[in-house]
């Protein structure tokens, strides 16, 4: 399996654009995540799914953060507008939930909100 | 509510042990997970304890007390490439839902290994 793919890696925009995340998680793991992360507030769980019904979003800081998880293989974490204070690395992980329940987790969106 | 709690930087030499401390605070505590992050890259899974004692992986071992609400990492002949951010995370049902148990991440602990 290729692991959990996130795109893109890189976004730099301006406040106020809208920001558009996507994740594609591990084939036949029922649980997804969003994270996110900063020097100051550390890895912050915003949103997880599980059979692509959304669990528990208490994380999600704010109205203009919304997740979608229309199918088991395609999440996207959408801020509008976006704000610099946005600017962090966001993660996507993928889990069995059996087991040890160890999260996968894809390589990070680093994104810049100038 | 749910809080972590472990050290933000940690130095060691080269070939040497290093102890890596968490200390949790939930309800329906389920198990105490360790995740490795280098600079740049993503958190990777090290180890997962949901009973007491230690758990060995290699050079890499885990160690829980759930009476102590208490673990750690324990890394042994320490590498230059160990250098990177080890996270204890815990794993918890805190309303006893008897649901999916959710994952708390602590704060991280920096290791820095010097020659």
């Amino acid at each position: 399996d290729a692991g959990v793919i996130q795109s893109p890696r890189h976004e730099v925009t301006e406040m106020g654009q809208e920001v558009t995340l996507r994740c594609k998680p591990i084939s036949g793991h029922d649980y997804l995540f969003w994270y996110r992360q900063t020097m100051m507030r550390g890895l912050e769980l915003l949103i997880y799914f599980n059979n692509n019904v959304p669990i528990d979003d208490s994380g999600m800081p704010e109205d203009r953060f919304s997740a979608k998880m229309p199918n088991a293989s395609f999440s996207t974490l959408k801020i509008q507008p976006s704000e610099p204070r946005d600017s962090a690395v966001y993660f996507c992980a993928s889990s069995s939930g059996q087991g040890k329940d160890t999260q996968y987790f894809g390589p990070g969106t680093r994104l810049t909100v100038l | 509510g749910q809080s972590l709690e472990q050290p933000s930087e940690v130095t060691a030499v080269e070939g040497a042990i290093v102890q890596i401390n968490c200390t949790y605070q939930t309800s329906g505590f389920y198990g105490l997970s360790w995740y490795q992050q280098h600079d740049g890259g993503a958190p990777t899974f090290l180890s997962y304890n949901a009973l007491d004692g230690l758990e060995e992986t290699g050079r890499f071992s885990s160690f829980l007390s759930r009476s102590d609400s208490y673990g750690y990492l324990l890394l042994q002949e320490l590498q230059m490439k160990d250098s990177a951010s080890y996270f204890c995370a815990v794993r918890a049902d805190p309303m006893n839902s008897g649901g999916y148990q959710k994952v708390t991440f602590g704060t991280g602990t920096k290791l820095q290994v010097i020659p």
